[in-house]
């Protein structure tokens, strides 16, 4: 158990939906970061926060967007759904910038 | 831009060991990094280098760092039906503004045949 908690599991919904996926950073860690992993893109980087604010941005789409929240947890809104958005949304935190990340089981969704 | 590679498959007997080969691209990374991801499963922190280190030991596990060629690999010792799994080189380059996010490989599928 890394101590970073990713809900939900699994989340299946319809193209033009809207969800939102939610973090809670290992106790301790300022640092939160956003992973897609695809089979034709592989884990790619989308977006750091770093004590509630946002630190550096990656492949992420306009669609999509993040926040920190003052208790550090983090949330991910992905609107305007496409099949392509289908993959595993992992989480990771770390104690500061440039200190190992800790991942989530991540979460698993599906666009139908 | 950054580009980790790593081969894609690596089949080993039960009992003999493992070495899985990385190379990375950016010197500036802090820390290199070795993911375990198990099927249906989240990514594991398995182990990791600091840049000024030549090898790390870790029960089972040796990482060797040649900052030269860039180079990285992970070897696991008397590696066990339990290990099968994706292993996931990363680098942590640094992109501006204090952030260090983490570049992967396409990760090696280590199969181990009993």
């Amino acid at each position: 158990d890394s101590g970073v908690t990713q809900t939900p599991k699994h989340l299946i919904t319809a193209t033009g939906q809207r969800v939102t996926l939610r973090c809670s950073p290992r106790s301790g860690d300022l640092s939160v970061y956003w992973y897609q992993q695809s089979l034709d893109q592989g884990l790619q980087f989308l977006i750091q926060y770093y004590n509630g604010e946002e630190r550096a941005k990656g492949n992420i789409l306009e669609r999509f967007s993040a926040q920190q929240f003052p208790d550090l947890h983090s949330e991910l809104n992905l609107s305007s759904l496409e099949l392509g958005d289908s993959a595993l949304y992992f989480c990771a935190s770390s104690v500061g910038q440039d200190q190992p990340q800790h991942f989530g089981d991540g979460t698993r969704l599906s666009i139908l | 831009g950054e580009d980790v590679e790593q081969s894609l498959f690596l089949s080993v007997r039960e009992g003999d060991s493992s070495v899985i080969n990385c190379t990375y691209t950016d010197s500036s990374s802090t820390y290199l990094y070795w993911y375990k991801q198990e099927p249906g499963a989240g990514l594991q922190l398995l182990t990791y280098i600091f840049s000024n280190m030549d090898m790390k030991q870790d029960q089972r596990l040796t990482v060797l760092l040649n900052k030269k060629d860039k180079h990285l690999s992970l070897r696991i010792a008397d590696t066990q039906t339990g290990d099968s799994a994706i292993y996931f080189c990363a680098e942590s380059p640094y992109s501006g503004a204090g952030s260090y996010q983490l570049t992967f490989g396409k990760g090696t599928k280590l199969s181990v045949i009993p």
